[in-house]
Formats: C-alpha cells, structure tokens, sequence
C-alpha cells in the first residue's frame, strides 16, 4: 500500500494567516492526490482534485499543487470557518490511502 | 440536494458481524457514472479505505479485509451495505460512506469522494 505522510500533525493559526500542509506518498501517484476538510462531527469535505483542481463551490483561497510524491494545499488567508482537520488521499492506485490528517487550530 | 446518511448498531460483540447500512437520498443509486464507498476510522488512526460497489454489483475490496468482507447494493431501497465479519475490538471506528465520482480534467479522469455520510461510530466490546 502506500503510504501518506502529512505534515504537520496540527497547527496553529491566526484568521488571515497563509497556512501551507504537506503530503508526500512513498512512491509517486502523478497528480492522483486529493484533499477533504473535516470539522467534528460533520461529514468530511473534498476541496481538491487532481493535486490542483478546485472543487465545484469551494472558496478560491483554497489551493492545491504538486506531482509525483510531494503536494502542498495552502489557505491564502485563513477565515474563521477554515479551522478544521484536513486529510489527503491517494487515488493513484487501490486501496486508497489517506494521510494522518492536519488539524488547523486558533493560535 | 445528494444526502448519504449511514445506519447500523453502534455496538458490536466480538466475533460477530458488523452491518451498517448507507440510504441514499435525492439521487439514484442506480447511476452508471458512480461507485459506493465504505472507509473508517478508528480512534487516533487515519482513514481507511475499506471497499466500494456499483449499482451493477461490481466490488472492489481492501486486501486488508477482504476475507472479512462484503459489501452489496439495493437498487429498490436505494441503499447499499457493509458486512464485516469475525470482528475484533480493532474493527472499532467511526464508519463513512461516501459516493465516489471521476472528474474529467484535459482528458485525465480522477476519483474524488463527495458527498460523504456524517459518519456512525461502531464500538466492539463484549
């Protein structure tokens, strides 16, 4: 299976801040990488697909970048609605697997 | 609006089978663009990918739990369901069902998971 290693495990921020998460596969998955929001006990969300395409309805200060075995999603400036943990996955090959997850936190 | 919502016993006995279900509303279940997906997890684990089906019965399975597994649809109920069996206190999480759908982007297709169920925990304990 691969392996997602996500980082960091949680951070903490400030609404406004640039906030910037890492995912990088243990072997390269081409741009076959997606990133979801989940708040508690709400239904996990998909922000990107294909390592850099917005999802339908999504705010645009979400991004998405990167191939092969290393990803970046980065929050422009962060809003009050984005604390949240954010999580990626493979869709390169089955089973999917999904990174440990990033929790985003009020500083 | 799509709506999944899952639904099941929340409490398991060791050994015995897991079953969950996943209703799906205000869409068909029975669309040929779409697979059905299962996932989990478990406390301070990540995510799981545990299988998906089609509404044509087509299944794909985690090799990690195939031997433990089905996963089945009902077309007329508009639902589809897990069925994990001989389960241990390890098989406690929370369980997700999500639609699957492929995205067409300069002639690549890609999978994403959307919308997906609130989630439902299941806790195996005697």
């Amino acid at each position: 299976d691969i392996q997602m290693t996500q980082s960091p495990s949680s951070l903490s921020a400030s609404v406004g801040d640039r906030v910037t998460i890492t995912c990088r596969p243990s072997q390269a998955i081409n741009t076959y990488l997606n990133w979801y929001q989940h708040k508690p006990g709400k239904a996990p969300h998909l922000l990107i697909f294909g390592a850099s395409n917005l999802q339908s309805g999504v705010p645009s200060r979400f991004s998405g970048s990167g191939s092969g075995t290393d990803f970046t999603l980065t929050i422009s400036s962060l809003h009050p609605e984005d604390f949240a943990t954010y999580f990626c996955q493979q869709t390169y090959i089955l089973p999917w697997t999904f990174g440990q997850g990033t929790r985003v936190e009020v500083k | 609006q799509l709506q999944l919502q899952e639904s099941g016993p929340g409490l398991v006995t060791p050994s015995e089978t897991l079953s969950l279900t996943c209703t799906v509303s205000g869409a068909s279940i029975s669309n040929t663009n779409y697979f059905w997906v299962w996932l989990r997890q478990s406390p301070g684990e990540g995510l799981e990918w545990i299988g998906s089906v089609h509404y044509s019965g087509s299944t794909h399975y985690n090799p990690s739990l195939k031997s433990r597994l089905s996963i089945s649809v009902d077309t007329s109920k508009n639902q589809f369901s897990l069925n994990l069996s001989s389960v241990t206190a390890a098989d406690t999480a929370v369980y997700y069902c999500a639609r699957q759908g492929k995205k067409p982007v300069a002639g690549v297709f890609y999978s994403g998971l959307d919308p997906w169920g609130q989630g439902t925990l299941v806790t195996v304990s005697s």
